[in-house]
C-alpha cells in the first residue's frame, strides 16, 4: 500500500528566505508520480509541480523545485526567495502508476508561514 | 479555463438529514474522485469513479455513497448525516495518465 509522510506539521520561514518541505513517501511500484499542492486559506487546491519516478532531472516550476531522492524515497518541496503570498497549507501526493487508474494519496500536510 | 464546480460552499444540516454534494466538471474527464479533509488528518479519500456508472471506494467509505450518471457529474451522497462528517468535502477530477488532479472550491459542511 502507498503511504505518504509529511513530518512537519508546521513550517515558519522569514520573507526572501529559501525553505524546504520534507516529504516521503513508500511504494512498490516501480512506477509512480509524485505531486504538490498548496492550500491557501481560500481553501482552494492549486497544483505546484509534479515528478514522474523515472524522470532523470529533478523537476522545477519557477520558485518551486523538487528534490527527488529516489533511494531514500523523498520528494522534498524547495521555494526560493519566499513570498507573503506563500503562506498556505502544503500537501505531497502520490500515484502509483502500474496500477491502473489508481487515486492520488495525500500526506497530512505541512503549514507555511512567511514571516516579514 | 478548466472548471470543477462544486454546488455548495457552505452548508448546515442537521443529524439524519440525507446531504447531497454535487460536482460537476467541464474538461471531459474520465475520473472524479471525493476527498475528505480534516485538520491535522489531510485528504482522505471517500470514493472514485474512472468511468460514468462506475464506482470505487477509498479510505473511508462508511457513511457515504455516490453516484455517476453522467460522466461530467459526481455526487456524494450522505444518507444519514452525522456530526461525525462535519468537515471539508473536496471534488477532483482528471483525465486518465498521469495528469494532475483539478480541484473544486470545497464544500464546508457543519452537521448539527
Amino acid at each position: 500500500a502507498q503511504k505518504i509522510t509529511q513530518t512537519q506539521p508546521g513550517m515558519f520561514v522569514q520573507e526572501k528566505e529559501a525553505v524546504t518541505l520534507d516529504c516521503t513517501y513508500d511504494t512498490s511500484d516501480p512506477s509512480y508520480g509524485l505531486f504538490w499542492y498548496k492550500q491557501p486559506s481560500s481553501g482552494e487546491m492549486i497544483f505546484l509541480i509534479y515528478q514522474g519516478s523515472y524522470d532523470q532531472q529533478n523537476a522545477t516550476e519557477g520558485r518551486y523545485s523538487l528534490n527527488f531522492q529516489k533511494a531514500r524515497k523523498s520528494a522534498n518541496l524547495v521555494i526560493s526567495a519566499s513570498q507573503l503570498g506563500d503562506s498556505a497549507m502544503y500537501f505531497c501526493a502520490m500515484r502509483e502508476l502500474n496500477s491502473g487508474n489508481t487515486p492520488l494519496v495525500f500526506g497530512k500536510g505541512t503549514r507555511l508561514s512567511v514571516i516579514a | 479555463d478548466v472548471k470543477v464546480t462544486q454546488s455548495s460552499r457552505y452548508l448546515v444540516k442537521r443529524t439524519g438529514e440525507k446531504v447531497f454534494l454535487e460536482c460537476v466538471q467541464d474538461m471531459d474527464h474520465e475520473n472524479m474522485f471525493w476527498y475528505r479533509q480534516d485538520p491535522g488528518l489531510g485528504l482522505r479519500l471517500i470514493y472514485f469513479s474512472y468511468d460514468v456508472k462506475m464506482k470505487e471506494k477509498g479510505d473511508i467509505p462508511e457513511g457515504y455513497s455516490v453516484s455517476r450518471e453522467k460522466k461530467e457529474r459526481f455526487s456524494l451522497i450522505l444518507e444519514s448525516a452525522s456530526t461525525n462528517q462535519t468537515s471539508m468535502y473536496l471534488c477532483a477530477s482528471r483525465t486518465s495518465g498521469t495528469g494532475e488532479l483539478f480541484f473544486g472550491e470545497g464544500s464546508r459542511l457543519t452537521v448539527l
